[in-house]
This record gives structure tokens, sequence and C-alpha cells, in this order.
């Protein structure tokens, strides 16, 4: 089966920096998405990785270990916009075009 | 922005009632989804059309569900006899490629149907 676990809540400060797992199995894999969805607005794609390692794209990069079925988003010089929550996705079935989602992790950026 | 409208973007309707949900995506993307947010859930996959070939019904809860695609454009969810637990955000996805096997979904603004 597919499963997709991420913390529920986090909080961080304003200009600091902010990790967010996101733990997977999938049977079979093709790659994690991330998105970004602010309160009463539809879900905006962050980053897809496929290849281990790290890819930095401007104060959000994503990290992928295919072999512990783990991910983090990082989030640099947190601003308050930055408030939103944040999901974890994976394609399954076959031709890997469907998402399962995780619940999401909701952080919440203060002063 | 993405390239998909929805409407309505807001429906309530009483319990037992039909409501249709459309999904307007600009032409030119075979690949289309539909997902739904239940309050404080992760999006659940309910369909998927691409191109001319027969959609991946799966994720579809039960058979009040049910959804089309004219000319592979625009689309419509329809729930039959509507239950309280059909209230949710029914989300509308195209695909495009980002180069690999697996597209990159890009999402409509949602409709929230609320079902008293």
């Amino acid at each position: 089966g597919q499963n997709i676990d991420q913390p529920t809540e986090m909080t961080a400060t304003e200009g600091a920096i902010v990790q967010i797992n996101c733990t997977y199995q999938t049977s079979g894999f093709n790659g994690l998405f991330w998105y970004q969805q602010h309160a009463g607005e539809a879900p905006t794609f962050l980053s897809y990785n496929v290849l281990d390692g790290l890819e930095e794209k401007g104060r959000f990069s994503s990290f992928l270990s295919r072999s512990k079925g783990y991910s983090y988003l990082l989030l640099k010089e947190l601003q308050m916009k930055d408030s939103a929550s944040y999901l974890c996705a994976a394609p399954f079935g076959s031709g890997y075009n469907k998402l399962i989602f995780g619940a999401g992790t909701r952080l919440a950026v203060h002063p | 922005g993405a390239g998909v409208s929805q409407s309505p973007s807001n429906k309530v309707t009483e319990k037992g009632k039909d409501v249709e949900l459309r999904c307007d995506p600009i032409s030119g993307h075979t690949a289309l989804y539909w997902y739904r947010q239940s309050l404080g859930q992760g999006l659940e996959f309910l369909i998927y059309f691409q191109g001319n070939s027969a959609p991946d019904k799966s994720g579809l809860p039960s058979d009040r569900f049910s959804a089309e695609r004219t000319g592979g454009s625009v689309s419509t969810l329809t729930i039959q006899r509507t239950q309280q637990e059909d209230s949710a955000v029914y989300l509308c996805a195209i695909g495009r490629s980002g180069g690999g096997s697996t597209d990159t979904q890009y999402f409509g603004p949602g409709t929230r149907l609320t079902v008293l």
C-alpha cells in the first residue's frame, strides 16, 4: 500500500530556518513532490525530486533519500507569508499518474 | 496562474440533492485530475483523464460519484444524492510534463461543497 507521514504542525520565527520532514512508503517510486497551500487556496507546486540529494530553489530546498524513504523541505530566511500548509506527495499506480498526499504540515511563522 | 478555473467556487446544498462541479482547463492539457480535500485531511485522488483513454476511476468513493470530460477539455464531477460526508473542497488539476515520466500537477482554485 501507500502511506505518507509528515508532522501535523510546526512553528518557527521570522528570519529562521525550518525543516519539514516527510517519510513515505509506496509500492514503486517515481519521485516526490512538495506543494504549498495557503489557507483557503489551492496547492501550488514547489518542487519535485526523483534523484537523491538536495535541490535548491531560492529560499526553498528539497532533499530526497530513496533508500530511507525520506524527504525534507528546507525553508530559509522565513517570512510571515511562508505561514501555510506544506504537502508532501508521491505518484502511485500504473503509470504513476495519480498522487497520494500526506495530511500536510501547518507551519506558523511568528515575528 | 495554473490555467484552470473551477465553478462554482462555493456550493451549499441539501442532503439528497445532486450537484455538478465544473473544471475548465486552458486548452492543450491532455491530463486532468480530480481530488477532494476534507477538513484537516490530505488531498484524496478521485479520478484521472488522459486524452482519449478510459478514465481511471479507482479513487471514486461510491457509485454516487461520476465524472466526464467532453471534447478533451471541460470536465464535470457529479455527485448524486449528496451526503453530509461529501462536504469537502473539490480540486481539479491539470498535468504538465516536467521532462520526466510523471506530470507535475497544477491545481485550480477548488469548489467548496457544503451539504446540510
